[in-house]
């Protein structure tokens, strides 16, 4: 059963780019990747979901290496209103014994 | 557009009382189901998931319960509530194959 580890906290600056990475060395051959962020009192928002490589859209890229033990979730150009709660869920097993293994989330703040 | 609710948003209830919150989607058919429950500062434990009417898979042992009365319904039950099952309730939907999750808003339950 796949384990994800996240960086508890992260801080950086308006304008940065700000990488999170994931640990999740046992993770099966058909579990995806996804990521979320959680603003206070509010349910998580999916960002980006990816399997192998890279994956871009409007908001975040994701990298995984080739041997997906770990994956890096990249913000560009973070501003104050990135400030959340960034989640890594590693999820498969298909629906009849689905598993998902939900990270304890990295604070991220984000200065003027 | 698929939207999802919740109800009550917040909840404070005594000691050894009932709970009953429920969770409706709309605009989407045959979806997959998550009760979660996130305690404060923490991140997401799922609870139970369904994949369909009457289909609940239980992932924590507890003195929760789930059903499913209705394709797009999900009711998350106690008979008697503990301290320790405070915390902030969020219901889930995904459909299909995919892993992309949507969350409710959530429902604050204080047990006193």
């Amino acid at each position: 059963l796949a384990k994800t580890t996240q960086p508890i906290s992260m801080d950086s600056y308006e304008g940065q780019e700000v990488n999170i990475t994931c640990s999740h060395n046992n993770i099966a051959t058909n579990d995806y990747i996804t990521w979320y962020q959680q603003f206070p009192s509010q349910g998580p928002r999916f960002i980006i979901q990816g399997y192998k490589t890279k994956v871009t859209n409007e908001v975040a890229s994701l990298f995984i290496p080739a041997d997906r033990k770990s994956s890096t979730l990249s913000l560009p150009r973070v501003s104050l209103s990135d400030t959340a709660v960034y989640y890594c869920l590693v999820a498969g097993g298909g629906d009849s014994n689905y598993q998902l293994i939900w990270g304890a989330g990295t604070k991220l703040i984000i200065k003027p | 557009s698929q939207t999802i609710h919740q109800w009550p948003a917040t909840l404070v209830q005594p000691v050894g009382s009932p709970l009953s919150l429920e969770c409706t989607v709309e605009g989407t058919s045959n979806p997959n189901l998550y009760w979660y429950r996130q305690a404060a500062g923490r991140g997401l434990q799922l609870l139970f998931y369904s994949v369909g009417i009457g289909q609940i898979s239980s992932e924590v042992p507890q003195n929760l319960s789930a059903s499913r009365p209705q394709d797009r319904q999900f009711i998350l039950s106690s008979k008697k509530l503990l301290l320790s099952d405070s915390g902030f309730y969020l219901c889930a939907w995904k459909f299909g194959s995919g892993y992309e999750q949507y969350f409710g808003p959530g429902t604050r339950l204080t047990v006193t």
